[in-house]
């Protein structure tokens, strides 16, 4: 399954928005029923750190800035507000076929 | 708390073989599908190859069919990847992760394998 995500560069003035999108090449609806589209954040130096899982659910510990929304095969991460600690690439990954599959990443930076 | 660690990166030649190694606490082994991802550092994540919980069945990607072999020790909460005939582009940092459906939950820090002459 190709995931796709834009923009691949995303420059942020602080305190301002952000999102990202990200398209698969299929239904990442699983036979079970639920949706395995799950957001990462890797800040520079860092493992990849899960954000959200299942579309649109945010793990422990993770500011409620962050949101993710979409069905089938388009979906969104939205920041609500950007920090400067947000600074990273963010990936996509479906969970739902394998082999599971990434996005190219998108890079968040400050304006 | 959940820990996964990698362990046996480093630096080979060209057409050689490596053992990567990961183990497990703090999770109830047996019921989740384990994976190991490289990057190269700089790049992308790329999926390499998955064993599940239960059944053990084993998937790898395309670069890597026939070269690495994936296996699961239950009774030692550890994973290995054999990788054979290696070559400059599985150069890269190799994560272990744990997953229990599709969600990527639980990642190492990493092990760093450098093919190079």
């Amino acid at each position: 399954v190709v995931m796709t995500q834009s923009p691949l560069s995303l420059p942020v003035t602080l305190g301002q928005p952000a999102s990202i999108s990200c398209r698969s090449g299929q239904s990442l609806v699983h036979s079970d029923g639920n949706t395995y589209l799950n957001w990462f954040q890797q800040r520079p130096g860092q493992s990849p750190r899960r954000l959200i899982y299942k579309i649109s659910n945010r793990d422990s510990g993770v500011p409620d800035r962050f949101s993710g929304s979409g069905s089938g095969t388009d979906f969104t991460l939205k920041i609500s507000r950007v920090e400067a600690e947000d600074v990273g690439v963010y990936y996509c990954v479906q969970g739902t076929n394998w082999p599971y599959t990434f996005g190219q990443g998108t890079k968040l930076e400050i304006k | 708390e959940v820990h996964l660690v990698e362990s046996g990166g480093g630096l080979v030649q060209p057409g050689r073989s490596l053992r990567l190694s990961c183990a497990a606490s703090g999770i109830a082994f047996v019921d989740y599908a384990f994976h190991w991802v490289r990057q190269v550092p700089g790049k992308g994540l790329e999926w390499v190859s998955g064993v599940y919980g239960g059944s053990g069945g084993v998937g790898y990607a395309d670069s890597v069919k026939g070269r690495f072999t994936m296996s699961r020790d239950n009774a030692k909460s550890s994973l290995h990847l054999q990788m054979d005939s290696l070559r400059a582009e599985d150069s890269g940092l190799y994560y272990c992760i744990g997953d229990r459906a599709g969600d990527l939950e639980y990642w190492g820090q990493g092990t760093l394998v450098t093919v190079s002459s």
